[in-house]
């Protein structure tokens, strides 16, 4: 069955960096763009990436750029978001999801000193 | 950015009652290829999102088809016919049109 599967969340103090990871299975993951999407405590979902199925395409929200990059290793079935330069407001549970049409569990990333 | 406006935030409603969800856009959100991107997403308390209806209009696999979607350019509407315990959670639309990507603030659907 298809699963994706976040990992690499944890407490991180600001101003450090911290790499998501997201293992997909169950379905051909190298024909799907792939977004990150991430939910602050007790708040609505905001996007903040996609990386086009090939791997050039990528966008982001305003309030990443330049800290985030999007990645993704399509021969190990796997999405990534390197994240530095971290600030309390990035304090969320990310989720990954394949077009939209599937999503992993997330995986919570706390920003505090 | 385009910015999605839900309303109500707070749809309280009745068990086998109906229950509808508005969501207008800022922009149009017609893309170059003439198809309108506004999908529905239900997140059940405690669980991840999950999406109900992609291009205004089609279901997803598996979504009970008491949901249904309609609208047009900036104007967009979910409808439940009869509201069933499992429909509590909070409800979002998203464009897909425009980047970035943007959500509505949610609509909390609870039982009376």
């Amino acid at each position: 069955q298809v699963q994706l599967v976040e990992s690499g969340g944890g407490v991180v103090q600001p101003g450090r960096s911290l790499r998501l990871s997201c293992e997909a299975s169950g379905f051909t993951f190298s024909n799907y763009g792939m977004h990150w999407v991430r939910q602050a405590p007790g708040k609505g979902l905001e996007w903040v990436a996609v990386i086009w199925s090939d791997g050039i395409n990528k966008y982001y929200v305003d309030s990443v750029k330049g800290r985030f990059t999007i990645s993704r290793d399509n021969s190990k079935n796997t999405l990534y978001l390197q994240m530095n330069s971290l600030r309390a407001e990035d304090t969320a549970v990310y989720y990954c999801a394949a077009n939209f049409d599937f999503w992993g569990q997330g995986t919570l990333v706390t920003v505090s000193s | 950015d385009v910015v999605m406006t839900q309303s109500p935030l707070s749809l309280p409603v009745t068990l086998g009652q109906p229950a509808s969800i508005s969501c207008r856009s800022s922009q149009s959100l017609v893309y170059s290829d003439g198809n309108t991107y506004l999908n529905w997403f239900q997140q059940r308390p405690g669980q991840s999102p999950r999406r109900l209806i992609y291009k205004v209009s089609n279901r997803d696999s598996g979504v009970p088809d008491r949901f249904s979607g309609s609208g047009s350019g900036t104007d967009f509407t979910l409808k439940i016919s009869r509201v069933e315990a499992e429909d509590v959670g909070v409800y979002y639309c998203m464009q897909g049109a425009h980047w970035p990507r943007t959500f509505g603030q949610g609509t909390k659907v609870e039982i009376k």
